[in-house]
Formats: C-alpha cells, sequence, structure tokens
C-alpha cells in the first residue's frame, strides 16, 4: 500500500524557516517525481514545489521561488521541503504528494498532510 | 500565468446530474485532472487525463475536455459526493502545476 506521511510542521514566527519532511512507502519511491502542495485555511489547492525522481529538475511556484528548498534523499525514501522567510501567507496544510504525470494521471496519492502556522 | 476559473458553489439535488466546469485558455490542449476533497482529508483523483477513471472511482463520475471548457460530470449524485472538487493542468509555457479555484457541491 502506498503511504505517504508529512511531519515538520510547526507554528513559527514570521521571518523564520521550518522544514518539512514526507516518509514514502510501498512504493518505489526513487522512481517518482514528488510534489508539494499547500491548501490555507479555508482556501483552495495551491501547487508549491517539483522534484523529479533524480532531483535532476526543480521547480517552483512564484509565491515560493528563492525562499522554498525541495529536495529528496531515496536512500531514505523521504521528500523535505526548508522554508525560509516564512510569511503569514505560508500558514497552510502542505501535502506531499506522488506525481503520475509521466502516465498522463496526476497526483495518483497524496499525504494526509502537516499543519504550518506563521504567526507571532 | 495560466488561469483555470471554475464557479465556487453547485448545489444539485439527489440523483440529478452535477457539471463541475474548468475554464481556461485552449485549455482543451492540455490534459486536465480532477480531484475530490472531503472536509479534513486530501484530495483523491476522480478523472485524470480529461476522461479516464482511476480503479475504485464510481463509473457516475466521467469528464471531458474540449476548447475552453473542461467538464466533469457527476450523474446520479449522492449525498456523499458532496465535496470540493478542484480541475488541474500542467503549464508548459511555465513549467507550473496549476490548480483551479474549485467547486465545493452541495447536495439538497
Amino acid at each position: 500500500e502506498v503511504q505517504l506521511v508529512e511531519s515538520g510542521g510547526d507554528l513559527v514566527q514570521p521571518g523564520g524557516s521550518l522544514r518539512l519532511s514526507c516518509a514514502a512507502s510501498g512504493f518505489t519511491f526513487s522512481s517518482f517525481a514528488m510534489n508539494w502542495v499547500r491548501q490555507a485555511p479555508g482556501k483552495g489547492l495551491e501547487w508549491v514545489a517539483y522534484i523529479t525522481d533524480s532531483s535532476n529538475t526543480i521547480y517552483y511556484a512564484d509565491s515560493v521561488k528563492g525562499r522554498f528548498t525541495i529536495s529528496r534523499d531515496n536512500a531514505k525514501n523521504s521528500l523535505y521541503l526548508q522554508m525560509n522567510g516564512l510569511r503569514d501567507e505560508d500558514t497552510a496544510v502542505y501535502y506531499c504528494a506522488r506525481d503520475q504525470e509521466r502516465l498522463g494521471m496526476g497526483f495518483d496519492h497524496w499525504g494526509q498532510g502537516t499543519l504550518v502556522t506563521v504567526s507571532s | 500565468s495560466y488561469v483555470l476559473t471554475q464557479a465556487p458553489t453547485l448545489s444539485v439535488a439527489p440523483g440529478k446530474t452535477a457539471t463541475i466546469t474548468c475554464g481556461g485558455n485552449n485549455i482543451g490542449a492540455k490534459s486536465v485532472h480532477w480531484y475530490q476533497q472531503k472536509p479534513g482529508q486530501a484530495p483523491v483523483v476522480v478523472i485524470y487525463n480529461d476522461g479516464d477513471r482511476p480503479s475504485g472511482i464510481p463509473e457516475r463520475f466521467s469528464g471531458s475536455n474540449s476548447g475552453n471548457t473542461a467538464t466533469l460530470t457527476i450523474s446520479g449524485v449522492e449525498a456523499g459526493d458532496e465535496a470540493d472538487y478542484y480541475c488541474q493542468v500542467w503549464d508548459g509555457s511555465s513549467d507550473h502545476w496549476v490548480f483551479g479555484g474549485g467547486t465545493k457541491l452541495t447536495v439538497l
């Protein structure tokens, strides 16, 4: 069974940093691109970042470019999101999602999310 | 950047058909995915590649895509279909994934 489990969400002050993790199991993690998607309270889904299976290609949403860094460790079956310079508007539930677009299937598995709250 | 437009809300009586649209410039040339999200839960893909259905998704869910509008159709709507629905495409010009703003489906 495919499982994605996010962790690392917390309350952090504006300007602070946080590192999110996503532990993957039940599939060959190193064969799949991955994404981070966030959802502010009461709002819609917002794509944050994408990384290919080998980390060769990385893309970011304009709203986080230069502040957030996506990375992965295939030996540890883990995906990460380093968030620096956090702002109030970064408050959201952050989901990791497996990317199956190479098969034209979108994001076929999602974690349950981890809550990041940015507030003084 | 590429924009996907969805109506914020839709109300449908049980047993009727729900038609949820997603507008975008020449969206018919892109592959559209649809996600269902119930309160407190992660999104689940219900339609991928315009009109394909993942295993486990009822046949009541179907999709189409042409011109400037993609459509998710739910036939014989049930109470359990009440959820937020999001469309999604890959925008190759910006190398960004894009989500629509979401449509909240209420079953009367």
